[in-house]
């Protein structure tokens, strides 16, 4: 299995413009999750899904942050519109089960101008 | 609400040191408490899971501890290596998912 696939890896916008993250969690695994990491705050789980359902959204910081798992295979964390204060990397992750170890992509770094 | 502190922040050894990394949450009610290590600009990698319910785990050179009724957390590595060079984060679980991670260690062995 190629792991946790996510997309871009580098994104550099303008305050204003909307911003999609792409994730690809492993086959079979029926929890996905997406993380925001700085510096500041460290790792905060934003929003998790399970069955392609979300669960917990409670981490999500404002109403500019959207997040969908339209399939079992492809989730989209959007900021719409995007601020400096966002920028960060974005980490997706997804476990089988929900005691067990999540799996986390390369991550997206981004950058807001 | 959870919160997870790791010492040190950073740590230096020369190769073949024996080294402890610390970890201290302030809940005990946890699920599990996990140890994941990152390189720079890289994910995170699952480096060992410990249930509420177990006192260690072991993967190779490193070695895992969890006194859940004092919130507290050791890695041990053993001979350290410069590719063990990284960042070592703890994280615990509350029930479900929600894992709370520490600002992690950034581990440097030296050659």
């Amino acid at each position: 299995d190629a792991g946790v696939i996510q997309s871009p890896r580098h994104e550099v916008t303008e305050m204003g413009q909307e911003v999609t993250l792409r994730c690809k969690p492993i086959s079979g695994h029926d929890y996905l999750f997406w993380y925001r990491q700085t510096m500041m705050r460290g790792l905060e789980l934003l929003i998790y899904f399970n069955n392609n359902v979300p669960i917990d959204d409670s981490g999500m910081p404002e109403d500019r942050f959207s997040a969908k798992m339209p399939n079992a295979s492809f989730s989209t964390l959007k900021i719409q519109p995007s601020e400096p204060r966002d920028s960060a990397v974005y980490f997706c992750a997804s476990s089988l089960i929900p005691s067990e170890t999540q799996y986390f992509g390369p991550g997206t770094r981004l950058l807001v101008l | 609400k959870q919160e997870v502190t790791q010492i040190p922040a950073a740590l230096s050894v020369p190769e073949g040191e024996n080294l402890v990394l610390n970890c201290s949450f302030t809940d005990s009610a946890i699920y599990n408490l996990q140890w994941f290590r990152q390189d720079p600009g890289k994910g995170l990698t699952s480096l060992l899971l410990i249930q509420s319910s177990q006192r260690e785990q072991t993967s190779g050179r490193l070695n895992a501890s969890l006194d859940k009724s004092s919130g507290r957390s050791t890695l041990y590595i053993a001979a350290s290596q410069p590719g063990d060079s990284a960042t070592y984060l703890c994280a615990v679980s509350r029930g479900g998912n929600k894992l709370v991670f520490g600002a992690g260690t950034i581990l440097r062995v030296k050659s």
